[in-house]
């Protein structure tokens, strides 16, 4: 079974650090995926990479960057926490498009982050 | 560009009785289409997904959903719910061609004894 890891499940952080979210998955797929998740909205992507040391951004990319500097680890930072990005983050991967039917995301459990 | 538009944020319903949970989509491109499931303090899992062929589609614990392309449509519906159903419902949608897949606001969904 794919396995996706992210490192925390519950962080608290202070408005102004600098916070990394680590994920990592197991099955050797090329695409890997953050979302953050708030109600009523459902999930919103912030970047997503296709490749080792490719990053695109997504809908929300603001406040944020990424690093992908190996295939099984992608990484999400949030330079300088504020208070409006208390949200779950899910990170997913999956195959690249020519694995046909297995295109879907595979999810992490999430991490919910509190900037106070 | 696609988006998703789940049509009820809460569907409340008793035991045993059928749900149907709305999911339209917008796209210029052709599609895949997806019905994942989120239990509480779990991330998501795909209950099925529809990439090509019939337009029924069904998952191992009851659900289904119908691919309507006319409608642009993808229903979930379960004849007979269980307590344990309860849970947070997402469609979404991925175009043939590309990486993201864009999901929809969510429903949840809550199975009363």
């Amino acid at each position: 079974d794919v396995k996706v890891t992210q490192s925390s499940r519950y962080l608290v952080k202070r408005t102004g650090e600098k916070v990394f979210l680590e994920c990592v998955q197991d099955m050797d797929h090329e695409n890997m995926f953050w979302y953050r998740q708030d109600p009523g909205l459902g999930l919103r992507l912030i970047y997503f990479s296709y490749d080792v040391k490719m990053k695109e951004k997504g809908d929300i990319p603001e406040g944020y960057s990424v690093s992908r500097e190996k295939k099984e680890r992608f990484s999400l930072i949030l330079e300088s926490a504020s208070t409006n990005q208390t949200s779950m983050y899910l990170c997913a991967s999956s195959l690249s498009q020519g694995a046909g039917m297995n295109t879907e995301a595979f999810f992490g459990q999430g991490t919910r982050l509190t900037v106070v | 560009a696609q988006s998703v538009t789940q049509l009820d944020s809460q569907v409340p319903v008793f035991e045993e009785a059928p749900v149907e949970l709305r999911c339209n989509y917008s796209s210029s491109v052709s599609v895949y289409l997806f019905w994942y499931v989120q239990y509480p303090n779990q991330g998501l899992q795909l209950l099925l997904k529809y990439l090509s062929g019939s337009t029924l589609v069904e998952s191992i614990n009851g659900f289904e959903a119908e691919f309507n392309k006319s409608q642009t449509s993808f229903h979930l519906r379960k004849p007979s719910v269980h307590i344990s159903d309860t849970a947070e419902y997402f469609c979404a949608v991925k175009g043939t061609g590309g990486f993201k897949t864009i999901f929809g606001a969510g429903t949840r969904l809550f199975v009363k004894a």
